[in-house]
């Protein structure tokens, strides 16, 4: 039979724009929660994470906020740049155990 | 201090063949993961290793194997090659496991 790949999500941002991806989950017992960045070549690269007892946490132009209640995680990316431009993916890690489980990744585009 | 390094970057395979991937973490982190990579699949986990104990497995045929040194580093044997093993292969490092993996740059491998 055919197979189906994934569809990626894409996101298209003008440069100097703000950036917001997004994130569901379906397992109550996630505890921890990471964004990636993977660019063209390279593995994914840590950008910023969150524990479950947290909802908001910042970093340096980057965001990421949680929303247990329906289950969503989004990452805010500020004055989005050229460089930016990469395929996000999110993880979250169950009953801090010992394996992450990724999202299907959202491909950003950054227009100069 | 050093990443992850995986070697070899590029590996070109027959079909029946069978191939070793190598992933040295970065120092001091005891547990290593390894995960495949395709367009189709995303990024699927395969294995993890700490102290040279495979604590989670993925669900992949046993043609995927891996092991642990005691100096952490680790290596993957995919037996039998397919061409549907077609994929990047990451690995990953953490102190524990269930903290946030610092990737390797992955290994491209090609089944012809």
């Amino acid at each position: 039979g055919e197979s189906v790949g994934l569809h990626l999500p894409t996101l298209s941002v003008q440069e100097g724009d703000n950036s917001i991806i997004n994130c569901a989950y379906s397992n109550s017992a996630s505890d921890y929660f990471i964004w990636y960045k993977q660019e063209s070549g390279k593995g994914p690269q840590f950008i910023i994470d969150i524990r479950s007892n947290m909802d908001k946490r910042q970093g340096q132009r980057v965001t990421v906020l949680l929303n247990k209640t329906v289950k969503h995680l989004s990452l805010q990316i500020a004055a989005t740049q050229p460089g930016d431009s990469a395929v996000y993916f999110c993880a979250e890690n169950i009953n801090s155990g010992n394996q992450f489980y990724f999202g299907t990744g959202t491909s950003l585009t950054v227009i100069p | 201090k050093a990443g992850v390094t995986q070697t070899p970057r590029y590996l070109i395979k027959t079909r029946g063949q069978q191939v070793t991937l190598s992933c040295s973490p970065i120092s001091g982190h005891r547990s290593v993961s390894w995960y495949q990579q395709t367009p189709g699949q995303g990024l699927q986990f395969l294995f993890e290793y700490f102290s040279e104990t495979q604590r989670n497995k993925g669900n992949f045929p046993g043609r995927f194997s891996g092991r642990q040194f005691s100096n952490s580093r680790s290596e993957m044997n995919v037996s039998t090659l397919e061409l549907g093993d077609s994929a990047l292969y990451l690995c990953a490092s953490t102190t524990t496991g269930t903290d946030g993996y610092t990737f390797g740059s992955g290994t491209r491998l090609t089944v012809v």
